[in-house]
């Protein structure tokens, strides 16, 4: 099946960038696609975006187009999403999930991010 | 704001059997085989349930069945258990990006 392991939480300030890790094991890199999901505290899941092993080619959600980057890393396996120009209102839990096309199977455990002053 | 329209929470008893709609607006569910539902226990990560709108993964209770017409999505669970308490989020690909529904907790009472 697969497994996807995440980075550990972090704390960072508004203004700042933050980085997320997404190891797959069990997968076959070139054929595989992570979608990210993040999670506010309180409320539902969000789609932010996708990057595909094949090419590297990513598509992201409107309203993160211009502040979202994400890449995977076939030598290591790792999927990574940066998120620039944090705001406390991108204080969540972001997960990465394989996307096959028809749905998002398996998850990471989520990664919980912070932005605080 | 979600462009996919669940219930905010549904209850339910101990063996009673419970339906969680999804209705999208016009242009949304774009294929009928791309709808999935996923089931997030307390402070866990999603797990999905359902995919292409009726099928099951592997390990999923048949308790479990989705259903599609139109529009709207639904899941059934049949014979409640203590165990299906969680919230439930629809999923489907619009044709350019992914939209999840805003969430239906089911509370077993």
């Amino acid at each position: 099946q697969g497994a996807l392991v995440q980075s550990g939480p972090q704390v960072t300030r508004p203004g700042a960038s933050v980085k997320v890790s997404c190891k797959m094991s069990g997968f076959t890199i070139i054929s595989t696609d992570i979608a990210w999901v993040r999670q506010a505290p309180g409320h539902g899941l969000e789609w932010m975006g996708w990057v595909t092993g094949f090419n590297g080619r990513t598509i992201s959600a409107e309203r993160f187009q211009d502040r979202l980057t994400m890449t995977i890393d076939k030598s290591t396996a790792t999927a990574y999403m940066e998120l620039m120009s944090l705001t406390s209102d991108d204080s969540a839990v972001y997960y990465c999930a394989r996307d096959d096309y028809r749905s998002f199977d398996p998850w990471g455990q989520g990664t919980l991010v912070t932005v605080a002053s | 704001q979600s462009a996919l329209t669940q219930p905010p929470s549904v209850s339910g008893s101990p063996g009673q059997s419970i339906t969680i709609s999804c209705s999208g607006s016009t242009g949304h569910f774009e294929s009928v085989k791309l709808v999935s539902w996923y089931r997030q226990s307390s402070a866990k990560a999603p797990e999905l349930i359902v995919y292409e709108s009726t099928k099951r993964p592997s390990g999923v209770s048949s308790r479990l069945t989705g259903a599609k017409s139109g529009n709207t999505a639904s899941l059934t669970i049949s014979g409640l258990q203590p165990e299906d308490e969680a919230v439930y989020y629809c999923c489907s690909y619009t044709g350019s990006f992914w939209v999840f529904g805003g969430g239906t907790w089911l509370s077993v009472l």
